[in-house]
């Protein structure tokens, strides 16, 4: 099984900074099958990035994804309070699939 | 747009079987795989399992031993059977469509599930 380690656990930015979420897998295996989801209080969570670097249907450019191997970032450009959120990797190219324990982004 | 719609009995007795439908609005299920995930009261995803249109299945190991997933899709319905539930099976429960290429690209809003006598 790939484990996924999200860090940092908690990120707290003002609006306009500058965000770095960092995920890294225990092994290779899955490939670049690499997603973020964004999940806010409540709801379900919602794709962002998928094979590590591609944006999903409607998500800003805000939100960029990189890395390969096992060593993946997602990044968020000038953060806004609607980015408040909790935010998971997950990797689909083997089974079984894994998620990450998540990094809380809170605004100031 | 798709949507997904869980249902279920929100409260499970312990030993019990949890049973979900997910019901899908869809042109076709047909020529997708469609699978569930949960997440514990401590916020962390579990991936349960995901079954293909033509009835291929993968389950997560940790679960295949309680775990029947059926697909009908002249309903648009996916199911999920439990069976012999503990608290530690408590969670929000996802049912959400899987692409090979993509993961999880549309989700259902979940419905929580307890075990608890």
């Amino acid at each position: 099984e790939i484990v996924l380690t999200q860090s940092p656990g908690t990120l707290s930015l003002s609006p306009g900074e500058g965000a770095s979420l960092s995920c890294r897998a225990g092994q290779r295996g899955a490939g670049n099958s690499l997603a973020w989801y964004q999940q806010k209080p409540g709801q379900a969570p919602r794709l962002l990035i998928y094979a590590a670097t591609n944006r999903a249907t409607g998500i800003p450019d805000r939100f960029s994804g990189s890395g390969s191997g096992t060593d993946f970032t997602l990044t968020i450009s000038r953060v806004e309070p609607g980015d408040v959120a909790v935010y998971y990797c997950h990797q689909y190219g083997s089974t079984p699939l894994t998620f990450g324990g998540g990094t809380k982004l809170e605004i100031k | 747009q798709v949507q997904l719609q869980e249902s279920g009995p929100g409260l499970v007795k312990p030993s019990e079987t949890l049973s979900l439908t997910c019901t899908v609005s869809t042109d076709s299920m047909s020529g997708f795989y469609w699978g569930w995930v949960r997440q514990s009261p401590d916020k962390r995803l579990e991936w349960i399992a995901y079954m293909y249109s033509s009835g291929y299945t993968n389950y997560n190991p940790s679960l295949k031993s309680r775990l029947t997933l059926e697909l009908d899709t002249s309903k648009s319905q996916l199911s999920l059977s439990l069976t012999s539930v503990t608290a530690a099976d408590t969670a929000v429960y996802f049912c959400a469509r899987f692409l090979a290429a993509k993961g999880f690209d549309y989700w259902g809003q979940g419905t929580l599930v307890t075990v608890s006598s």
